[in-house]
């Protein structure tokens, strides 16, 4: 059965860093990829970015300075850090297989002092 | 980036309704098209992929079609477990883009 699932910290202070982590099982990162999507509250859906099956990455451009997108293929996890946080940031953040076609269960980050 | 115009933002209906969510693209994505369903407090499903193709388990009172850069979601019969948001995604080009939402609900 193919699951993904994030995790992270809850709350993240303005202009620090924020990582996550999503956790697979019932596929393998070298052969699938992994996106991740964000949700603001009461919003709609944004792609961030995907590592890709092969280990190279694509971020959207909006985004890309502040984002970094990695990956520990023994572990089945892949990671996401992006800096500079800001309350605009405040969403939940959910990692997908594929053109999401499966979705973890989205964990959701607040910017807040 | 690519522009995906969804409408309506808003639909509402009734049981037993025949309905239809469209999104257009700003540039050709060919049938890289995706819809997804999202209920409140739960993450997105897929249900049409490529354009026109049923999801796993999704009742075939969904379906996708294409004419041009249009791309309609239709839900036949409409059932009260239908009531959501839908969005469509463009995965054809960087950055993949959703459109911004149909909220589905009982008129």
């Amino acid at each position: 059965e193919v699951q993904l699932k994030e995790s992270g910290p809850g709350l993240v202070q303005p202009s620090q860093t924020l990582s996550l982590t999503c956790t697979v099982s019932g596929f393998s990162l070298t052969d699938y990829s992994v996106h991740w999507v964000r949700q603001p509250p009461g919003k709609g859906l944004e792609w961030m970015g995907v590592m890709w099956s092969g280990g190279s990455t694509a971020y959207n451009s909006a985004l890309k300075s502040r984002l970094s997108i990695s990956r520990d293929t023994s572990k089945s996890q892949v990671f996401l850090k992006m800096n500079s946080l800001q309350t605009e940031d405040t969403a939940i953040y959910y990692c997908t297989r594929d053109a999401a076609t499966y979705w973890g269960q989205g964990v959701m980050v607040t910017v807040s002092s | 980036d690519i522009q995906m115009t969804q409408s309506p933002s808003s639909l509402p209906a009734s049981l037993g309704d025949r309905v239809t969510i469209t999104c257009r693209a700003s540039q050709d994505i060919g049938n890289y098209l995706r819809w997804f369903q999202q209920k409140p407090g739960k993450s997105p499903r897929l249900m049409i992929y490529g354009a026109t193709n049923l999801a796993n388990g999704v009742p075939s009172r969904f379906s996708g079609s294409r004419s041009g850069s249009d791309y309609s979601l239709t839900i036949n019969s409409l059932e009260s477990e239908d009531m959501a948001i839908y969005y469509c995604l463009q995965h054809n080009e960087y950055p993949f883009t959703f459109g911004s939402g149909t909220k589905l609900e009982i008129k």
